[in-house]
């Protein structure tokens, strides 16, 4: 089986741009969580989407979005780039919603704001 | 709220040489345990996880780790380290009624020397 597939590997883009990130989950996982892992805050938990609902959502800006597609590929947007969303964006899915689920995690995107 | 402390940042060892790295997590309710590594410019690798039963618990490329539940520890360890075992080790806990949202530590910057 693939694993969870994020794709672009590596981007800049410029402060006050928008940006997608895109994620395509193991095959028959339907749960897919975004993480963003910076050198100051460590791994921080974004959200989560099950069946295209959010079920969960940590506590970042309204900039931060995301959504899950009906085949479970999930897209995160991130809105007016600051500097400081300069980090790795990664993505992880899980096949069912048990607190005890192994999550499987992408390579990430790396993402360069200038 | 949960919390993760991983008490050491960088853990310098020699190969071959057994090693432990300490995790302790704050939590009011029931959690389950995971620790994971990060290799260079990769994803997260689940290398265990404690959801319940023996304290003892193994994982892959021979890393085990015992839960404490009166001392709110999960330390990981490893009889005799490789040089390919270099990585950064995270510990996390996943959230009660919260499966996909893990709450990671800070991490611990593995360096194994010939």
């Amino acid at each position: 089986k693939a694993g969870v597939t994020q794709t672009p590997r590596y981007l800049i883009k410029t402060r006050g741009q928008q940006v997608t990130l895109s994620c395509s989950p193991i095959s028959g996982h339907r749960s897919v969580s975004w993480y963003q892992q910076t050198p100051g805050q460590g791994l921080q938990f974004l959200f989560e989407y099950f069946s295209e609902t959010q079920r969960n959502k940590g506590n970042f800006p309204g900039r931060f979005s995301g959504r899950q597609f009906s085949n479970s590929r999930s897209e995160m947007n991130v809105s007016t780039l600051e500097l400081g969303d300069s980090a790795l964006y990664l993505c992880a899915s899980r096949d069912g919603t048990g607190d005890g689920d192994t999550i499987y995690f992408g390579e990430g995107s790396w993402l360069t704001v200038v | 709220a949960q919390s993760v402390t991983q008490l050491d940042s960088q853990v310098p060892v020699f190969e071959e040489a057994p090693v432990e790295l300490r995790c302790n997590y704050s939590s009011s309710v029931s959690v389950y345990l995971f620790w994971y590594v990060q290799y260079p410019n990769q994803g997260l690798q689940l290398l265990l996880k404690y959801l319940s039963g023996s304290t003892l618990v193994k994982g892959i490329n021979g890393f085990e780790a015992e839960f404490n539940k009166s001392q709110t520890s999960f330390h990981l360890r490893k009889p005799s380290v490789h040089i390919s075992d270099t990585a950064e080790y995270f510990c996390a806990v996943s959230v009660l009624n919260q499966g996909g949202k893990l709450i990671f530590g800070q991490g611990t910057e593995l360096s194994v020397k010939p």
